[in-house]
């Protein structure tokens, strides 16, 4: 069965610093999307992107964030200067109607 | 603020047991809403979803949407120890896009042999 794929599964970086998240959305989908989720916390929404842009993000997603699909298979989350509030679990999903939303793995983002 | 509020348990049954999960919203033009199972440290997987009031069977487990009373619940029935998970119900508010979902604190069920 088609997956959505996350790397790194880990990602220590030090306050600041730049990261990219990666992944690839099951190779049919059209909508893709980006959550997270604080240890111990609800899992919240960040940002839907279609058709090479975005459709609607939420107040988390500032512009320290940016989303960015740079060939036909990959889909990326930026965070430019990260802060140690960005520690979470980062989820890349993936949609072919906007209906069944399938999350991949995540990334785990430590920020130090 | 729309929110979705899920009774965050423990919720423990024995094995074989029908577990019944519950979710309310607040957002009453909410349009679609979803079950989803996370193991501890996976991501979330869907279960079910449900868009009309009523019930809707998928082998043993039971989604029902009552949308006068902005309420949800997941029965699981013949619990099996491997149902024990956080159970996240999701609710895709109205006048926004699909896709994006306002997810409950999530019920933690454990299912005890």
């Amino acid at each position: 069965e088609p997956e959505v794929t996350q790397t790194p599964s880990h990602q220590v970086t030090q306050m600041g610093q730049e990261v990219i998240l990666r992944c690839v959305p099951i190779s049919n989908h059209l909508y893709f999307y980006w959550y997270r989720q604080i240890l111990g916390q609800k899992v919240e929404f960040l940002v839907s992107f279609y058709n090479n842009e975005i459709s609607e993000k939420s107040e988390i997603f500032d512009d320290q964030f940016s989303v960015e699909r740079p060939d036909g298979s990959n889909f990326t989350l930026k965070i430019r200067s990260t802060k140690l509030e960005d520690s979470a679990m980062y989820f890349c999903a993936s949609s072919e109607s906007r209906v069944r939303v399938y999350f991949g793995p995540g990334t785990r983002l430590t920020v130090l | 603020q729309k929110e979705v509020e899920q009774n965050s348990g423990p919720l423990s049954v024995p094995e074989g047991a029908i577990a019944s999960l519950n979710c309310t919203y607040s957002d009453r033009g909410s349009q679609s809403f979803f079950w989803y199972r996370q193991y501890s440290g996976k991501s979330p997987e869907l279960i079910m979803f449900i868009y009309s009031n009523g019930d809707k069977e998928d082998g043993r487990f039971t989604a029902q949407l009552n949308k006068a009373s902005q309420y949800v619940s997941l029965l699981i029935r013949d619990s099996q120890p491997s149902d024990s998970a956080t159970y996240l119900c999701a609710v895709c508010p109205g006048g926004t896009s699909y896709g994006k979902l306002t997810f409950g604190q999530g019920t933690i069920l454990t299912v005890h042999p």
